[in-house]
């Protein structure tokens, strides 16, 4: 497609469950981030990759979140135990390069409720 | 401890007049400034960006002045229109791919 593809839109999951969110870059794009923004607030990051590997993950709250990107393309943001604070709008965002200036395109997130 | 600060909520503009929207930071090291546009259930878009090195930017009806000495930038939309309503984020980053950081954003209204 022509811009970021994110699955499932919506995901209700209880608490205590793993749940996966993916992620479908724009095709040539190499650098990948995911987001999370909870409820009246901006996007707060948590992991960068540059390629395959995660260049910066400073902003995943715990060891409960995991993100993969095996071949520098689709990602997936992989969430253990979840819990109700979890709930949040998950935004994944790419871009064509790593300058400064190159411009993130963000798909249109998903939100996950965890009751 | 927010590193870029959003201090309006919302702001409610008439149909052809000036909107400004605006942002502080804290962090000198910010190099590179943008603003997104968000609508609710769609993700954030691009909408206009500043160089630590400029003071300002302008594409059509938006415009962003950034104040280095005052940490502070600014986003003008004239005119307004109906459909420029929606939530504005301020973001902020570092030199090199580094990721962004985020206002809480400002709500418009554009009322007609």
């Amino acid at each position: 497609g022509a811009g970021v593809s994110q699955t499932p839109s919506n995901k209700v999951t209880e608490k205590g469950k793993y749940v996966e969110l993916r992620c479908d870059p724009i095709s040539g794009h190499t650098a990948l981030y995911w987001y999370r923004q909870s409820l009246g607030q901006g996007p707060e990051f948590l992991i960068y990759f540059q390629g395959t590997g995660a260049a910066d993950d400073s902003g995943l709250p715990n060891d409960r979140f995991f993100a993969v990107r095996p071949e520098g393309s689709v990602s997936t943001l992989k969430i253990q135990r979840t819990e109700r604070g979890d709930s949040a709008v998950y935004l994944c965002a790419s871009s064509w390069d790593t300058s400064t200036y190159a411009e993130a395109f963000f798909g249109q997130g998903t939100r996950l409720t965890v009751v | 401890d927010q590193q870029v600060k959003q201090n309006s909520p919302s702001l409610s503009v008439q149909e052809g007049r000036i909107s400004i929207l605006n942002c502080d930071y804290t962090n000198s090291m910010f190099d590179y400034f943008l603003w997104y546009k968000k609508y609710p259930a769609e993700g954030p878009t691009f909408l206009i960006s500043i160089s630590s090195i400029k003071d300002k930017n302008e594409d059509g009806r938006f415009t962003v002045f950034l104040n280095k000495s005052a940490k502070h930038l600014s986003l003008h939309i004239v005119p307004s229109q109906p459909g420029d309503s929606a939530v504005y984020f301020c973001a902020a980053r570092m030199s090199g791919n580094t990721p962004l950081v985020f206002g809480k954003g400002t709500r418009l209204s554009v009322i007609a």
